[in-house]
C-alpha cells in the first residue's frame, strides 16, 4: 500500500491563479482531511470528509473548496491564490469517520504564492 | 473547538533524560492522540488513549489522561537524539491540533 499520496510536492503560484492539490489514499479510509501548517505553527484544519459525497468545513475553510466523488480521492482547490495561502498543506485519512482511530498523513505540499 | 494546547512550546534536554510534555483541551473527547513531526514532514501517529483510560504505555512512551482536568501528558523515557521533533496532541472529533512542543535532544 502506498498510504496517502499528495501531489505536487512543491508549487509556486502567482496571486490570483487557481490550482488543485491532489490527495489519494489506497486504504479504503472513510475519513479524509486537509490541514495547513504555517512556519512554527501547528496544523489548522481546512476541510474534511466522512465519506464519498460528504464534506464539511474545518477551522480555516475560506478560499478553499473540496469535493469527495470517490472514497480514494480528496482534492483541495484554491480558487484565487493569495500570499496568505503560502503554507505547507497536509492531507490525512483515517479508517474511522468519527475520528476515533489514528490519522495517516501524506508527505505534504509546499505552496508559495507570490 | 476541541483544540489541543501543548506545553511547553519548546523543550531542550540531554540525551538519556526523560522528556515530559503536556496537552490541555477544551471540550469533552472520546480519545486523545499524540503525534510526532520530524522537520516539516507529515505527522506520525504515536499513541491513542481513550477517555475511559488513565494511562497507556508504548515502548518508551507513557501517556496519561485526566478527563476531569481536560489534560494529558506524554512522557518519553531515556531520550535519544532521534526523538528530536515536534510533538502534537489532538482530540476527536475533527482532530484539531495545537501548536506543538518542539523537543530537542542534545548529545
Amino acid at each position: 500500500n502506498a498510504g496517502v499520496t499528495q501531489t505536487p510536492k512543491f508549487q509556486v503560484l502567482k496571486t490570483g491563479q487557481s490550482m488543485t492539490l491532489q490527495c489519494a489514499q489506497d486504504m479504503n479510509h472513510e475519513y479524509m482531511s486537509w490541514y495547513r501548517q504555517d512556519p512554527g505553527m501547528g496544523l489548522r484544519l481546512i476541510h474534511y470528509s466522512v465519506g464519498a459525497g460528504i464534506t464539511d468545513q474545518g477551522e480555516v475553510p475560506n478560499g478553499y473548496n473540496v469535493s469527495r466523488s470517490t472514497t480514494e480521492d480528496f482534492p483541495l482547490r484554491l480558487l484565487s491564490a493569495a500570499p496568505s495561502q503560502t503554507s505547507v498543506y497536509f492531507c490525512a485519512s483515517s479508517r474511522d469517520r468519527r475520528g476515533n482511530e489514528k490519522l495517516f498523513f501524506g508527505s505534504g505540499t509546499q505552496l508559495s504564492v507570490l | 473547538s476541541q483544540q489541543g494546547e501543548e506545553d511547553p512550546q519548546a523543550l531542550s534536554i540531554q540525551e538519556g533524560e526523560n522528556a515530559t510534555m503536556n496537552c490541555s483541551y477544551k471540550t469533552s473527547i472520546n480519545n486523545l492522540q499524540w503525534y510526532r513531526q520530524n522537520s516539516g514532514r507529515g505527522l506520525v501517529h504515536l499513541i491513542l488513549i481513550r477517555s475511559n483510560e488513565r494511562e497507556k504505555h508504548s515502548g518508551r512512551l507513557r501517556v496519561t489522561l485526566d478527563t476531569s482536568k481536560k489534560s494529558s501528558s506524554l512522557l518519553i523515557t531515556a531520550s535519544r537524539a532521534a526523538d528530536t521533533a515536534s510533538y502534537f496532541c489532538a482530540g476527536a472529533q475533527k482532530l484539531v491540533f495545537g501548536q506543538g512542543t518542539r523537543l530537542t535532544i542534545n548529545p
